[in-house]
């Protein structure tokens, strides 16, 4: 199994407040990629890096931003949390595009009330 | 536009084959993916398929047909651990990312 964490696994937040979630590797892959999962809509791509300090948006990037100083370390931060963002986030990293496949963590499950 | 279709739920038996089809329309591809997802569980790899044709892997296949845009994966002699969601995903050539369907979730009973 790739060596993928991510912290917490769960969390419970009220609207409004600021909300960071982690993923970490030991693969040292160079892409690692945030996305949501909410019934009906599938994965979803929020942001990704190609490197560390290089960061681009995916489909869904409002309201989130991302940071990588590390290549092991990939932060998701919700400024100002909303109920709509209450998902599942799942972090994946791949050691390139297009061909490689990309290896998913464990998920955090975010409840926004 | 981007966009890959799934059945929603399938339902079959233990024993028997079930196929799961996806269709894609994306500016560019470079290969399709499939992964299988346990309920509460992070999704994990099953195929991979960037030319035209069957890829076979144990009891799961997967096929594609670059020309109408398809790609269906077969699952043979089911078992109940079979239970799960596949994601169809296709790597767009033009934007270097993974866009996943909505997901089929595979329901397998006695």
């Amino acid at each position: 199994d790739a060596g993928i964490t991510q912290s917490p696994r769960h969390k419970v937040t009220e609207t409004g407040t600021p909300v960071t979630l982690r993923c970490h590797q030991t693969e040292n892959h160079r892409y690692m990629y945030w996305y949501r999962q909410d019934p009906g809509h599938g994965l979803r791509l929020i942001h990704y890096s190609y490197g560390v300090k290089d960061t681009d948006k995916g489909e869904v990037s409002d309201g989130y931003s991302v940071s990588r100083s590390k290549t092991e370390d990939f932060l998701l931060t919700l400024e100002s949390a909303t109920s709509s963002q209450t998902s599942v986030y799942f972090c994946a990293i791949s050691p390139g595009q297009n061909s490689d496949e990309q290896f998913f963590g464990p998920g955090t499950r975010l409840t926004v009330l | 536009g981007q966009n890959i279709d799934q059945p929603t739920e399938m339902t079959a038996t233990e024993g028997a084959i079930v196929q799961i089809n996806c269709t894609y329309q994306t500016s560019g591809f470079n290969g399709l993916f499939w992964y299988q997802q346990h309920a509460g569980e992070a999704p994990t790899f099953l195929s991979y398929n960037v030319l035209d044709g069957l890829e076979e892997k144990g009891r799961f296949s997967s096929f594609l047909s670059r020309s109408k845009g398809y790609s269906y994966l077969l699952l043979k002699e089911l078992q109940m651990k079979d239970s799960a969601s596949y994601l169809c995903a296709v790597y767009s050539g033009n934007t270097g990312k993974l866009i996943f369907g909505q997901g089929t979730t595979l329901q397998v009973k006695p």
